[in-house]
């Protein structure tokens, strides 16, 4: 079994919609979780960061933590075609060795 | 600042010869990490630097891959002799605290 876990998809939704994504983790020494948006062909860029249970917002996305049972989700509202892309969870203890999900793909047409 | 820059963008080699992947990490960041994503096994850590020092090189998945960073704005990625398994995408990150990590473009390799 993998450390993380992540429906890799295909998601796709209409445009306006809200994308949830989510992923789950079996290791407890997790302690900081990200996601990263990857274009096709392009590295990965960090979307969101955070650090304790809880919800973090940063225009129109959300991302919320649940240490207790060791699940992440994003959140996409007013989804737009330009999110269109792999999201990648990822976890890190204290070691700087971060371990991604598989990624989901979301398409979203307009 | 150009952000982490990678070389080359696309290698296509035959089986057995060397390939040699270059990146340079983004001015001032003290961490570099190497990563392979495939198809099947997503994105993987190989090997990872701390002021140009190898801290963990637990994930290069054989002796015939080997990495060096002989100063703080590059880095190697070797691979002697490559294999068709070795074809993936090769990403060089880096960070400056170790946990925000910013990822190159990336060298999409392909070994026939």
């Amino acid at each position: 079994q993998k450390e993380v876990e992540q429906d890799p998809g295909p998601l796709s939704v209409p445009e306006g919609a809200i994308v949830s994504l989510n992923c789950t983790y079996s290791n407890s020494a997790f302690q900081y979780f990200m996601w990263y948006r990857q274009y096709s062909r392009k590295g990965p860029e960090l979307l969101m960061y955070t650090y304790s249970s809880g919800n973090k917002e940063d225009g129109r996305f959300t991302a919320q933590v649940d240490k207790s049972s060791k699940y992440i989700s994003l959140f996409i509202r007013d989804s737009q075609p330009s999110d269109s892309a792999t999201y990648l969870c990822a976890m890190i203890e204290d070691d700087y060795k971060l371990s991604f999900g598989a990624g989901t793909t979301v398409t979203v047409r307009a | 600042d150009a952000g982490v820059i990678q070389s080359p963008r696309h290698e296509v080699t035959e089986m057995g010869q060397e390939v040699t992947l270059r990146c340079k990490p983004i001015s001032g960041h003290d961490y570099l990490f190497w990563y392979r994503q495939t198809m099947m096994r997503g994105l993987e850590l190989l090997i990872y630097f701390n002021n140009n020092v190898p801290i963990d090189d637990s994930g290069m998945p054989e002796d015939r891959f080997s990495a060096k960073m002989p100063n703080a704005s590059f880095s190697t990625l070797k691979i002697q002799p490559s294999e068709p398994r070795d074809s993936a995408v090769y990403f060089c990150a880096s960070s400056i605290a170790g946990d925000t990590q910013y990822f190159g473009p990336g060298t999409r390799l392909t070994v026939l």
